[in-house]
């Protein structure tokens, strides 16, 4: 069983829409929860870390349900620039090693 | 400047040679990482050490080595490289002390293909 799974998706969407991503984890000791951003054939890139209480940043709000393992981000009046690969990893306390979902793909549309 | 650069960005080599990637840092973060990433698979984590006496393995070591040469500069070696070793390469920093909370940081890939 994969460490963190995602919907790859792709998600298609028009601006200005709101869209929600999901992933889970497996690993229940996990600690820290992350959400990067890719950009075609770039590094990825912190987007947001997720808190227990949740948290919200501009457009973004990321929740974190610890009781069913997983992890959302919600992506509120999407912008053509929102157009990226979302991945999701998860830190366990014990080794500090970083797990990584396969990504979720997303597209805004004029 | 990048924070933390990859050196070469690109690479084409044949089965069977060897090639060594290199990654540097000046963030000052005590911990460095070796993902690959192949299509539908994700990042994998190739090797990681904590500080310049640390190094660990990771969810794909096979084939791979590592030398931690200082505090900024960690390298990547495929001994034999083949062609199932094509793929993009990262290295990541992170900083210690809050552990479990702190983010990594990635520099901009190695794109690797192994003929």
């Amino acid at each position: 069983r994969k460490e963190v799974e995602q919907d790859p998706g792709p998600f298609n969407v028009p601006e200005g829409a709101t869209v929600a991503f999901n992933c889970t984890y497996s690993n229940s000791a996990s600690q820290s929860f992350f959400w990067y951003r890719q950009d075609c054939r770039k590094e990825p890139k912190l987007l947001m870390s997720v808190y227990s209480s949740g948290n919200e940043d501009g457009r973004f709000t990321a929740q974190l349900n610890r009781a069913s393992q997983y992890i959302s981000l919600l992506i509120r009046d999407s912008k053509l620039s929102d157009s990226a690969t979302y991945l999701c990893v998860v830190n366990t306390n014990t080794g500090n090693q970083f797990y990584f979902g396969t990504g979720t793909s997303l597209t805004v549309i004029p | 400047d990048a924070d933390v650069t990859q050196t070469p960005r690109n690479r084409i080599t044949k089965t069977g040679k060897r090639i060594m990637l290199e990654c540097s840092q000046t963030k000052g973060h005590d911990r460095m990482y070796w993902y690959r990433q192949d299509p539908g698979l994700g990042l994998r984590l190739i090797y990681y050490s904590f500080d310049v006496k640390d190094i660990n393995k990771g969810e794909i070591s096979d084939g791979y080595s590592v030398s931690r040469q200082a505090q900024a500069k960690f390298s990547l070696s495929l001994e034999s490289a083949i062609p199932n070793q094509t793929a993009l390469y990262f290295c990541a920093t992170s900083p210690s002390g809050r552990a479990h909370r702190d983010t990594q940081y990635f520099g901009p890939g190695t794109r690797l293909t192994v003929l």
